[in-house]
């Protein structure tokens, strides 16, 4: 079935560098790929996500880039603040399905 | 405001006890799912609905049940809880479109002593 990794678990950065995210999926025919932000005690968020149709699209500080070729896509964020920190989650899901396979996570936290 | 609603947001019982968990939501989706995640860690499907009357289990074993009565309206049930049910519970909803983007709801934290 599908399996979604993610790395790195956990990311450190710096206030005002950059961070980024990466994850892998196995399944060719996944066409749509979620990125959700959860803070601490609060709900996933969607926060930006990208179609198989497309390689890259940014939201202000935020971009996802895809490589189908390479089954890989990732999450960079720029000028990284603190209220960046939260766990970050990726997500795939096939073509034609209801299901969304997430991948465990990337614990990041932004000190200032 | 269109919204996922859980109730209880946190709860604490005893072994054996048998629980519902409430999801309502009132963005008009057809979708609805049931995650469990440990605090911080990945999320796993348990159960989903693709409209009133359609139930379907997900790629984690789960012993909950779920119903779908009313379209705004999923709730999951636990006959008799167990120690090894305790973990937050996250209900989701999504419409029918291009990408099934899933927004979730507050979630609700059980313990089972």
């Amino acid at each position: 079935g599908e399996n979604v990794e993610q790395h790195p678990s956990t990311l450190s950065v710096q206030e005002g560098d950059s961070a980024v995210i990466k994850c892998t999926y196995s399944d060719s025919a996944s066409n749509y790929f979620p990125w959700y932000k959860q803070e601490l005690g609060k709900r996933p968020q969607l926060i930006i996500d990208i179609r198989s149709n497309v390689g890259e699209k940014k939201d202000q500080r935020i971009a996802v880039t895809l490589n189908k070729t390479a089954k890989h896509f990732s999450l960079h964020i720029t000028e990284t603040q603190p209220e960046d920190s939260a766990v970050y989650f990726c997500a795939a899901r096939r073509k034609n399905t209801d299901k969304l396979i997430f991948g465990t996570g990337t614990r990041l936290q932004v000190f200032p | 405001e269109a919204d996922i609603y859980q109730t209880p947001r946190y709860l604490v019982i005893g072994t054996g006890k048998k629980i519902t968990l409430e999801c309502s939501q009132t963005m008009g989706h057809d979708k609805m799912y049931w995650y469990q995640q440990d605090p911080g860690m990945e999320l796993h499907l348990i159960h989903y609905s693709y409209g009133v009357n359609s139930t379907e289990k997900g790629d984690l074993s789960s012993e909950s049940t779920v119903s779908r009565i009313r379209t705004e309206h999923f709730p999951l049930t636990l006959e008799s809880a167990r120690p090894s049910h305790t973990s937050q519970y996250l209900c989701a909803s999504s419409e029918y479109s291009s990408t099934d983007t899933q927004y979730f709801g507050p979630g609700t934290r059980l313990t089972v002593l």
